[in-house]
């Protein structure tokens, strides 16, 4: 079946610091991926949607030049969150579209992001 | 605007008994998809069912059964005789198949807990 990884699978970091998160799409290829960001307690939120080749569409209220994100291939996409801080600390979520399936989205086991 | 409401922050319920998770959902699209993810305490999202806007048949799947009504915009999720590894926190999530871009709209989450 269609698997998503997510890379690491937790970080802690000290404040100031950029931190690169990398979701890739296992055995499919994916020509949109999806990152979401989820408070503790609260539900997932769309930050972006991510395309294979072009730039990505951010929701409104996120920082785009404060999450980088790159989809370079048709398998792999990433998140950086440049000069992190406390309030940055969240669990991140990437989900991957099968470009063959559409509307078919598989989801990454997440990544815990602690700033110190 | 599309919106996901799940109005039970938090449901406990005694081992084998039978427990329903509401939904309701808000769209003006006539074809879109709903879903039931879980999401136990490691985080990672598991995928329960996807629902096409046209098929409001009702699914069961072992102890786990939805109740699709278009009339009301509700996706209920029965679960019967719980069992204590039901304990997690359930997210419903509508997809709009020719808008928005594919992304999911997930709602509030309701946190079931089973008890022995």
């Amino acid at each position: 079946g269609a698997v998503v990884s997510q890379h690491p699978s937790w970080v802690i970091c000290k404040s100031g610091t950029s931190v690169k998160i990398e979701c890739r799409s296992l055995d499919f290829q994916a020509t949109t991926m999806f990152w979401y960001r989820q408070f503790p307690k609260q539900s997932l939120m769309l930050m972006a949607t991510s395309n294979e080749g072009s730039k990505a569409t951010y929701e409104q209220g996120v920082e785009k030049d404060k999450f980088l994100i790159n989809h370079a291939s048709l398998t792999l996409s990433t998140l950086t969150v440049t000069s992190a801080h406390p309030e940055d600390s969240s669990f991140y979520i990437c989900s991957a579209e099968d470009r063959w399936a559409y509307n078919e989205q598989f989801f990454g086991p997440g990544t815990r992001l602690t700033v110190l | 605007a599309q919106k996901v409401t799940q109005a039970q922050t938090e449901i406990s319920v005694v081992e084998k008994e039978d427990v329903t998770l509401d939904c309701v959902y808000e769209t003006r699209d006539t074809t879109y998809y709903l879903f039931w993810y879980k999401q136990p305490p490691s985080g990672e999202l598991v995928f329960l069912i996807r629902r096409n806007s046209f098929d409001e048949q009702n699914e069961i799947s072992g102890r786990y059964s939805w109740n699709f009504q278009k009339s009301t915009s509700s996706f209920n999720f029965t679960i019967t005789a719980s069992q204590v590894v039901d304990s997690a926190v359930y997210f419903c999530a509508l997809q709009m198949i020719y808008n928005q871009g594919g992304k999911l709209i997930f709602g509030q989450g309701t946190e079931l807990s089973v008890k022995p």
